[in-house]
């Protein structure tokens, strides 16, 4: 076990719709990553935040948006969802020497 | 310039035997190689990872090989197992930032 948790495990939205996953890291780590990881591929990197701001962000619009509060959880936020968007969604909480521990991750469909 | 490319696509190799999986990258200012390992409907978990200062680093029956010249970098497992069958991915960072990662690797070990 990693430590990291998810909610929820499986989650089926239609397209337009908005959802909000969400991610409890592990105590101490001041970074959380999220990746968007469609079926057969590797983890695309959606963005990373560090002591509650955004630090980084991958090739995705701006209806992906995330938090990440004091307690080390966070929340990734899709609006207007699109057919496409149908995928695991992994949150990785991250150490000071660049190890990730991943949570098991929320599959995502739109219908 | 931000792509990982990573070959084979599936690997099968026979019980005892040894599994190498290669990547290769263009953007020189990545410095944190990580492999992760990844089983059905889990979360990617890291392996073993490199950073370009050494051309070899081994843990166990798994040895990361770093060519930096040559920008490539692979992963060997020795003794492969029937339970080292995984879904295999590369990855790459600069600063711990912006992860990328190959498109994976499956490999199968036959008993």
């Amino acid at each position: 076990e990693t430590g990291v948790t998810q909610s929820p495990t499986h989650l089926i939205k239609t397209r337009g719709q908005q959802v909000t996953l969400r991610c409890s890291s592990q105590s101490g780590h001041n970074t959380v990553s999220w990746y968007q990881q469609a079926l057969g591929q590797g983890p695309q990197f959606i963005f990373q935040y560090y002591r509650e701001e955004e630090n980084g962000r991958g090739n995705f619009p701006p209806r992906f948006s995330g938090l990440q509060f004091p307690n080390y959880s966070s929340e990734l936020n899709v609006n207007a969802l699109e057919l496409d968007d149908s995928a695991l969604y992994l949150c990785a909480s991250m150490t000071s020497t660049d190890t990730q521990y991943f949570g098991p991750g929320t599959r995502l469909t739109v219908l | 310039q931000q792509q990982v490319k990573q070959s084979p696509q599936s690997l099968i190799v026979q019980k005892g035997g040894i599994s190498i999986i290669n990547c290769a990258y263009e953007n020189t200012a990545f410095d944190y190689f990580p492999w992760y390992q990844q089983f059905p409907g889990k979360g990617p978990a890291l392996l073993i990872a490199i950073r370009p200062d050494v051309s070899e680093k081994k843990e166990g029956r798994f040895t990361i090989s770093f060519n930096k010249s040559a920008k490539q970098f692979s992963l060997h497992i020795m003794d492969s197992q029937p339970g080292d069958s995984a879904t295999y991915f590369c990855a790459a960072s600069h600063h711990g930032q912006n992860f990328v990662f190959g498109p994976g690797t499956r490999l199968s070990v036959l008993p």
